[in-house]
């Protein structure tokens, strides 16, 4: 199994560009996740999904969007990236609501 | 609003010394809660958890004691060894929305040689 793989590692970006952040898992868990994880802070929920087809808002969805058209990905989209995006992104996954398995992290630079 | 709060940003502990992490809550619908230990360049791995009907559980050097009453959490790393050295994070969600998990800003341990 490869868990929870993201790509790209690295981005920088433009002002007002956009770009999608991907996440596959190859354990088939129904619930996946995205989160911000911004210097000396903790981990933030910016979307969440409970299964294809369903996604809700976590705490902090503001200039991102996200679909669920399998259950493998779950790609997180930024459509006019702005310099308070600038974070390190975690994508994970999970089989119930409890163990969250954890992507190796996007580290996103808005310039 | 921080419903999760590690108030040590750091922790310095000699090998084979007791490491202890603190987490405190805000709010009293959590009844579930886990610590994940993370090292630089990669994403958070899952450590141990507990469920609020408990009050401590142990697997192997590591225990975490939960006191609802306080609202207050800890893990305890026993003995300390250099491989532990990491950044924990303590997580908090309700089972019963069971969604949204909210995490701390992280403790930074070195564990010395």
């Amino acid at each position: 199994n490869a868990g929870v793989t993201q790509t790209p590692k690295f981005r920088i970006l433009k002002i007002g560009q956009s770009m999608t952040l991907q996440c596959a898992q190859d354990m088939n868990h129904n619930y996946m996740y995205w989160y911000r994880q911004d210097p000396g802070m903790g981990l933030k929920l910016i979307y969440y999904s409970v299964g294809a087809g369903i996604t809700d808002k976590g705490e902090v969805p503001n200039g991102y969007n996200v679909s669920r058209s399998t259950t493998e990905d779950f790609p997180l989209r930024l459509e006019l990236a702005a310099p308070s995006q600038t974070s390190v992104y975690f994508c994970a996954s999970s089989y119930t609501t409890d163990t969250q398995y954890f992507g190796p992290g996007t580290r996103l630079t808005v310039l | 609003d921080q419903q999760v709060k590690q108030n040590s940003p750091s922790l310095s502990v000699q090998e084979g010394r007791i490491s202890i992490l603190n987490c405190d809550y805000t709010n009293s619908m959590f009844d579930y809660f886990l610590w994940y230990k993370k090292y630089p360049a990669e994403g958070p791995t899952f450590l141990i958890s507990i469920s609020s009907i408990k009050d401590k559980n142990e697997d192997g050097r590591f225990t975490v004691f939960l006191n609802k009453s306080a609202k207050h959490l800890s893990l305890h790393i026993v003995p300390s060894q250099p491989g532990d050295s990491a950044v924990y994070f303590c997580a908090a969600t309700n089972s019963n929305t069971g969604n949204q998990f909210y995490f701390g800003t992280g403790t930074s341990l070195t564990v010395i040689p």
